[in-house]
């Protein structure tokens, strides 16, 4: 079964860091563009981050341009999100996306909730 | 940065009824490049239509997308109770993708 898996969010005090990580299973990451897209609580969707098949192009919202990098390891077949000098307004549910040809996302992890509170 | 603004934002329907959802873009969008999804409470997006009219796999036909240009329409042709749940559209543009704000799809 094609799936991705995140894990590692939790709750984290304003300033902290995380890392994200999102495991594919029954397919090869190495070959497609991933994304990270965020959802606050009873809000819409934001996509934060993306990353090219090769990881040579990177996309970072300017919301979390600084803070944030994103990185694979597609020997591993796992992506990652590292957030750094995180705020309250990054509290959301986190998803890692694979991105197909028509720049639609057709397979998302189940999400992964991060908590910035003191 | 190309806004898309869904209607109505909360919609109530019975069963066996037909949904009409809007999507329209502040810009032109291409065609290729705008998808529809529907989120479930508490479940990740699943991709519904990709290149405003093509279903992606295992969606029942009774979903549809249409459209071009600024406006973009997705029909569910007969709601069933499965189908209640909120939708959103998504456009790639200018290197960036944007979300509409969703149409929660409530039963009557």
């Amino acid at each position: 079964e094609v799936q991705l898996l995140e894990s590692g969010g939790g709750l984290v005090q304003p300033g902290g860091s995380l890392r994200l990580s999102c495991a594919a299973s029954g397919f090869t990451l190495s070959s497609y563009a991933l994304s990270w897209v965020r959802q606050a609580p009873g809000k819409g969707l934001e996509r934060v981050s993306g990353v090219s098949s090769s990881g040579g192009t990177t996309f970072y919202a300017d919301s979390v341009k600084g803070r944030f990098t994103i990185s694979r390891d597609n020997f591993k077949n796992i992506l990652y999100l590292q957030m750094d000098s995180l705020r309250a307004e990054d509290t959301a549910v986190y998803y890692c996306a694979k991105r197909t040809s028509e720049r639609a996302f057709d397979i998302w992890g189940q999400g992964t909730m991060v908590t910035v509170s003191s | 940065e190309i806004v898309l603004t869904q209607s109505p934002g909360n919609l109530s329907l019975s069963p066996g009824e037909r949904a009409t959802l809007s999507c329209r873009a502040s810009q032109s969008v291409s065609s290729s490049y705008l998808a529809w999804y529907q989120q479930k409470p508490g479940q990740a997006p699943r991709l519904l239509i990709y290149g405003a009219s093509s279903r992606a796999t295992g969606i029942p036909d009774r979903f549809s997308g249409s459209g071009s240009g600024t406006d973009f329409t997705l029909t569910i042709s007969r709601l069933e109770p499965e189908d209640f749940a909120v939708y959103y559209c998504q456009q790639y543009g200018g290197s960036l993708y944007t979300f509409g704000q969703g149409t929660k799809l409530e039963i009557k």
